[in-house]
């Protein structure tokens, strides 16, 4: 079952402009975490946001997260071509106190022409 | 920097066969997944394990089991495949919760199984 729903499906930008994906879920959350996946390989860890932050930075990154509307934006600011990839949005949920289980959106594919 | 080793890249298999897809992490990390993604569908979660011996369903284990006998291998099962189990693989790992630390997930590069 898919937590997230990512909007929009698929973005073209130029390099130099910025990219906003967003994603919303469903359930009570730990955190919410941002991958990106280049053309058929695995998936690379971006950022974390906690349940109780609202608002993280990294690099070129923005995340945002709102819990009242269950959802949040990933904000890449001044894109280059390198950053043609899918990004997938996926929440974090403890179901034991050994662990936690990750659950991710569909996903969102950036293509940045030069 | 953790690094999930998964052993094939590309695998071709028959129908019926019984194929192991296997998944190293070298980090110490408790907690590892198998998720499978398809066009359209995303990533599924098949099975997890929260430590050695350990195993829980996810939300799609039908035709699937896994090992866990040492801490860093977790291993996936097709006890017979079947074409519709065509797909990438992709295996993760997280160290187990400890107090109020949050942790991102490490994938491997993914094993992209065709079922002839």
């Amino acid at each position: 079952s898919q937590q997230g729903e990512e909007d929009p499906q698929a973005l073209s930008i130029q390099e130099g402009e910025n990219a906003t994906m967003n994603c919303s879920y469903k359930t009570s959350i730990n955190n919410l975490q941002w991958y990106r996946q280049n053309s058929g390989r695995g998936l690379v860890h971006l950022i974390l946001i906690r349940s109780n932050e609202r608002e993280k930075h990294s690099g070129r990154l923005r995340v945002t997260l709102d819990t009242s509307k269950k959802s949040s934006s990933l904000l890449i600011t001044a894109s280059r071509a390198a950053d043609t990839a899918s990004y997938f949005c996926a929440t974090d949920v403890m179901i034991k106190a050994a662990g936690n289980k990750l659950t991710f959106g569909g996903g969102t594919r950036v293509l940045v022409k030069p | 920097d953790v690094k999930v080793t998964q052993s094939s890249r590309y695998l071709v298999k028959r129908t019926g066969e019984k194929v192991f897809l296997e998944c190293v992490q070298d980090m110490d990390h408790e907690n590892m997944f198998w998720y499978r993604q398809d066009p359209g569908l995303g990533l599924r979660l098949i099975y997890f394990s929260y430590d050695v011996k350990m195993k829980e369903k996810g939300d799609i284990p039908e035709g699937y089991s896994v090992s866990r006998e040492k801490k860093e291998r977790f291993s996936l099962i097709l006890e017979s495949a079947s074409t519709n189990q065509t797909s990438m693989y992709l295996c993760a790992s997280r160290p187990g919760n400890r107090g109020l630390r949050e942790y991102g997930y490490t994938f491997g590069s993914g094993t992209r199984l065709t079922v002839v």
